[in-house]
């Protein structure tokens, strides 16, 4: 079974807004990590959080993670044609071995 | 030069084969891993191994198996492959320090086709 689970499933935009991606997981945690993958690439990591931190935040993303509801968020902002993209949050586990929720396909149109 | 690298890209092969996808890492990463993503993008993890532990996911077939020549290499080995083995497989390595590891990079991926 799945531990995260992102929301939404698909998310299309125009080139500007802001993007949001959440993400819900079911045991406890050391870190949570965001990835991105394009059509047909391999995945790139984008930012990590660590079980006590609140808020991270690189460039254009920014992560949230609240313990208590155990679940996270990513927002892109002004977002871009090149962000399209599938994006996958990850908690660790055993041997530091990631669970992979199903992703969030985000187009951003021109 | 490419942080970690797969070969080969695609594979194609007839159901029953033995067949390896090689994996190497140049980034000095104590910690390899093998993923499967299936044709619905799901990620899930195979195995975790670093020179001291190998890590199974439970519900890997043993006809799967992770050979580590060396620090730097983790290949996977796939026996009497089967229909449902078409997948895309992911290799990737971190650096784990004090138990918390820390990001992962990813591999290319190998596009296995059992037929």
């Amino acid at each position: 079974s799945q531990q995260g689970e992102e929301d939404p499933q698909a998310l299309s935009i125009q080139e500007g807004e802001n993007a949001t991606m959440n993400c819900s997981y079911k045991t406890s945690i050391n870190n949570l990590q965001w990835y991105r993958q394009n059509s047909g690439r391999g995945l790139v990591h984008l930012i990590l959080i660590r079980s006590n931190e609140r808020e991270k935040h690189s460039g254009r993303l920014r992560v949230t993670l609240d313990t208590s509801k155990k679940s996270s968020s990513l927002l892109i902002t002004a977002s871009r044609a090149a962000d399209t993209a599938s994006y996958f949050c990850a908690t660790d586990g055993a041997g530091n071995m990631l669970t992979f929720g199903g992703g969030t396909r985000l187009m951003v149109k021109p | 030069d490419t942080a970690v690298s797969q070969t080969p890209k695609y594979l194609v092969t007839q159901m029953g084969n033995d067949k390896s996808i090689k994996c190497e890492q140049n980034l000095g990463h104590d910690t390899m891993y093998w993923y499967k993503q299936d044709s619905k993008k799901f990620l899930k993890i195979m195995f975790s191994y670093n020179n001291k532990e190998l890590i199974i996911n439970e519900t890997v077939p043993n006809r799967f198996s992770p050979k580590s020549p060396d620090k730097a290499h983790l290949n996977l080995h796939i026996n009497s492959l089967e229909l449902g083995d078409s997948a895309v497989y992911f290799c990737a390595s971190s650096q784990v320090s004090d138990g918390l590891s820390d990001l992962q990079y990813f591999g290319a991926g190998t596009r296995l086709s059992v037929l």
